[in-house]
């Protein structure tokens, strides 16, 4: 596609549900990462795939956290029994290889209630 | 990779040249100068990048002082669209390269 697609872009949730965010990549990119914005603050780095690996989980705030991605296409990010410091926008990027220049979706903004 | 210094905020009037600066002192040698904005509510946008030799693209140019040691992104004429954060991110290209945000400096472009 023309750039980085995220979905959906607005969604809210109770507290305890679990959600499912969607990032279609830029065709041909093979790293994807994803970050977290609280209001106001800055964007915390989440996780990144080289493909369909994930060698850096690092910023994954809980186990609550995890995501996947699949032929080397979409990735999901899923928080289970979401809390109302989960709320964020949800950002994920892609780059033609890792070390490039990286490209950013619109975002996904959770709010949990 | 290694840390960036940027000023909290600064202002420049529209039509005029925005330099905003960024100290990365301790950079070392294959790690690259990012620069990325993010407008109000939207996702962060590249700018342009460079290792050690000036460069310039459609949207600013990039000057990279002889040591490495800091840089100045340059917007040639400053419009009200260009108000935004800009993060300027030191970044190697190895194989756990993530680009990790500070909290950048906000630009106001004023009328």
């Amino acid at each position: 596609g023309a750039g980085v697609s995220q979905s959906p872009s607005n969604k809210v949730t109770e507290k305890g549900k679990d959600v499912e965010l969607r990032c279609d990549p830029i065709s041909g990119h093979t790293a994807l990462y994803w970050y977290r914005q609280r209001l106001g603050q800055g964007l915390e780095f989440l996780i990144y795939f080289q493909g369909n690996s994930a060698p850096d989980k690092s910023g994954l705030p809980s186990d609550r956290f995890s995501a996947e991605r699949t032929g080397e296409s979409v990735s999901t990010l899923t928080i289970q029994r979401t809390q109302q410091e989960d709320s964020a926008v949800y950002l994920c990027a892609s780059s033609q290889v890792v070390g490039r220049e990286a490209f950013f979706g619109q975002g996904t903004r959770l709010t949990v209630v | 990779d290694a840390k960036t210094t940027q000023p909290t905020s600064m202002d420049c009037a529209e039509g005029r040249a925005a330099n905003l600066p960024c100290n990365h002192s301790t950079i070392s040698g294959n790690e690259y100068v990012y620069w990325y904005r993010q407008i109000h509510s939207q996702g962060p946008q590249y700018i342009i990048h460079g290792l050690k030799n000036n460069e310039t693209n459609e949207m600013a140019s990039l000057i990279i002082t002889e040591d490495r040691k800091s840089s100045t992104l340059i917007l040639p004429h400053a419009t009200l669209r260009d108000t935004a954060v800009y993060y300027c991110i030191v970044r190697s290209t190895g194989a756990n390269s993530k680009l990790t945000f500070g909290k950048g400096i906000t630009l106001s472009v004023r009328p």
